[in-house]
């Protein structure tokens, strides 16, 4: 079956800008994780849906940063005001609820660079 | 809270020989350990997981790791290293209940030399 999607793969924007990143999970999986990848690091949570709502939200580094997940499916990343240290891979994942040990799938990631 | 250490960046090792990749946890509770591989320009794939029913796991491509609970580690081996194993690892750590957060370590670049 189909994996997690993501985009678009790149985008480049300018410093001060508004960007939205889409991830469309594995069909069935309702939940739903942001990560963030900087260059030369691992992955770092941002956020995570059950459903439509947000459940764990703390790894958000501020408030320019929101996502939202309306139908329980499709999620998307919104960040106002772009900084040049937002650049960094967005990786979105999604793993069944039912599963004990919380397997997670990952999608390819958006790569954003702020100019 | 959650930790994960990866010692070593890079490792560099010739084909044919064994791969180590060492990891060490930090968990309040029973954790739940996972192993993943990014080749270059593509998203993380699962090669392992330790879910507690047995502490050695076997993977994809060959891998397998080990818990070792008294040394809270979980390092990721392969008997004979492969070119198409040349690729950044990471080390993750997970729990169950309302925290399903993973937590990753910084990640190994693997170099398989001919």
């Amino acid at each position: 079956g189909a994996g997690v999607s993501q985009t678009p793969s790149n985008k480049v924007t300018e410093k001060g800008k508004y960007v939205e990143l889409r991830c469309d999970p594995i069909s069935g999986h309702t939940a739903l994780y942001w990560y963030r990848q900087s260059l030369g690091q691992g992955p770092e949570f941002l956020i995570y849906f059950q459903g439509t709502g947000a459940a764990d939200d703390s790894g958000l580094p501020n408030d320019r940063f929101f996502a939202v997940r309306p139908e329980g499916s499709v999620s998307t990343l919104k960040i106002q005001r772009t900084e040049r240290g937002d650049s960094a891979v967005y990786l979105c994942a999604s793993s069944d609820p039912g599963s004990s040990y919380n397997e997670q799938f990952f999608g390819p990631g958006t790569r954003l660079t702020v100019l | 809270a959650q930790s994960v250490t990866q010692l070593g960046s890079h490792v560099s090792v010739s084909e044919g020989a064994l791969v180590l990749l060492r990891c060490n946890y930090s968990s309040s509770v029973p954790p739940y350990l996972f192993w993943y591989v990014q080749y270059p320009n593509q998203g993380l794939q699962l090669l392992l997981k330790y879910t507690s029913a047995a502490t050695l796991v076997k993977g994809i491509n060959g891998f397998e790791a080990e818990f070792k609970k008294s040394e809270t580690s979980f390092h990721l081996t392969k008997p004979s290293a492969h070119m198409s194993d040349a690729a950044e690892y990471f080390c993750a750590v997970g729990r169950s209940g309302s925290a399903r957060q993973l937590t990753f370590g910084s990640g190994t670049q693997l170099t398989v030399l001919p």
